[in-house]
């Protein structure tokens, strides 16, 4: 069965400094990888996702992402965080079944 | 354009009760997702609808129904609450049915409180 680990529940990172939020995945099958975000008090919006094709996936607000297949990795990373990036970040997985299993999430602290 | 919409925004209800939840899809969609998210947890499938049928089930148990009208909006029924069914409940919308390569657009969700 598919699942989603996220290793950090939290993490502070400084205004302006670079962030990665790792995520980890485990399929038997091929995969279609996701990274939403939850601001406070809202829905998830989706900042990036990777079908298939290059590994490298860019996605809104500056972020991106990278599959490792060998690995069965799919982190997050930006390269200079602003205090705007403050909220929940969750990383997920499809094996194309119409369902998508979410991970338990990371909350981003930006520090001034 | 209109995005997703839910209603209610809050409910509180008590053991044993049951419940109702609404979604509209994003104009232009016709699939709808339903979520599940408990505090401090990634949100978790319940069930989707396309074509006013549910095409694919999360690990729920029955209590938990659904329903697709023809203008595809979508309603999430809860019978016999517990005080575990508290929780945030999310609908995404998408087009087609291949909801997984489609972005799904989420709502705000129901934050449903079970005393």
């Amino acid at each position: 069965a598919q699942s989603v680990t996220q290793l950090d529940s939290q993490v502070p990172v400084f205004e302006e400094a670079p962030v990665e939020l790792r995520c980890n995945y485990s399929s038997s099958v091929s995969v279609y990888l996701f990274w939403y975000v939850q601001y406070p008090n809202q829905g998830l919006q989706l900042l990036l996702k990777y079908l298939s094709g290059s590994t490298l996936v860019k996605g809104i607000n500056g972020f991106e992402a990278e599959f490792n297949k060998s690995q069965t990795s799919f982190h997050l990373r930006k390269p200079s965080v602003h205090i705007s990036d403050t909220a929940e970040y969750f990383c997920a997985v499809s094996e194309g079944d119409d369902k998508i299993i979410f991970g338990k999430g990371t909350r981003l602290h930006i520090l001034p | 354009d209109a995005g997703v919409t839910q209603s209610p925004t809050h409910l509180i209800k008590t053991r044993g009760q049951q419940v109702t939840l609404r979604c509209s899809p994003k104009s232009g969609h016709d699939t709808v997702s339903w979520y599940q998210q408990a505090l401090g947890q990634g949100p978790q499938f319940i069930f989707q609808y396309y074509e006013e049928e549910e095409r694919q089930r999360g690990n729920f148990p029955d209590r938990f129904s659904g329903h697709q009208f023809p203008n595809y909006s979508s309603e999430l029924n809860v019978n016999a609450l517990l005080l575990g069914d508290s929780a945030l409940y999310l609908c995404a919308s998408s087009l087609g049915g291949r909801g997984y390569q489609e972005t799904q657009y989420f709502g705000p969700g129901t934050r449903l409180l079970v005393l």
